[in-house]
């Protein structure tokens, strides 16, 4: 069967180190995989988007890799704040899916402390 | 530029009812999906509206069903509503269907008594 894995114990870490969150799935093939940011009661925020064929994406202080052939997708937060606490879902568009249909993972809890 | 707006915020409905969630999309946004996010969970893939028709669908029974308007706003409507279907409901719309993210609304919390 489809399975996407996040893992489900919260991610306790101090404020200045790198956080990484881990994301795995089997049986897809996915055409891109996406990461967004949920707070408590809110919607999920887009965050960043890496194609199949890429390896590496970042934004600000933020880093995707995303390797097709492990089936996996890690996502870094560097010099992490207690702004970045919050939950972290990842998302990808199964290649039979033509019409965006995304499947997402459960989540990661971040908790970052000063 | 407006975000996607959904109302109400919070709803409460006795088992059997029927229930309307509706759906403003973020400006220029012409495609509209809907999912369904039970607590501790990811977002399920409820459908998807690409230009007022349904052009994509999850695992979801017949009593779900939606509408788009001219506008791209959206409903979502649930008959016969069941125990597990206390959730949060999240519209998220885009551009055509996205190759990049999708802006999500704050959801509509629904409690099924």
């Amino acid at each position: 069967s489809q399975k996407i894995e996040q893992n489900s114990e919260a991610l306790n870490i101090q404020e200045g180190k790198t956080a990484t969150l881990t994301c795995n799935y089997t049986n897809y093939s996915p055409a891109y995989l996406q990461w967004y940011r949920q707070d408590p009661g809110r919607g999920p925020v887009f965050l960043l988007l890496i194609r199949e064929n890429e390896k590496e994406k970042r934004k600000e202080r933020l880093k995707v890799t995303f390797d097709t052939t492990l089936k996996q997708s890690l996502f870094h937060i560097t010099a992490s704040q207690p702004a970045d606490s919050a939950t972290y879902l990842c998302a990808l568009l199964p290649t039979t899916d033509s019409w965006g249909k995304l499947q997402f993972g459960a989540g990661t809890q971040v908790v970052v402390t000063p | 530029e407006t975000g996607v707006t959904q109302s109400p915020t919070h709803l409460i409905k006795t088992r059997g009812q029927q229930v309307t969630l509706r759906c403003s999309s973020q400006s220029g946004h012409n495609t509209v999906s809907w999912y369904q996010q039970a607590l501790g969970q990811g977002p399920q893939f409820i459908f998807q509206y690409y230009r007022e028709e349904e052009n994509g669908r999850g695992n979801f029974p017949p009593r779900f069903s939606g509408l788009q308007f001219p506008n791209y706003s959206s409903e979502l409507n649930v008959n016969a509503l069941e125990l597990d279907d206390s959730a949060l409901y999240l519209c998220a719309s885009s551009w055509e269907v996205s190759n990049y993210g999708y802006t999500f609304g704050s959801g509509t919390r629904l409690t099924v008594v």
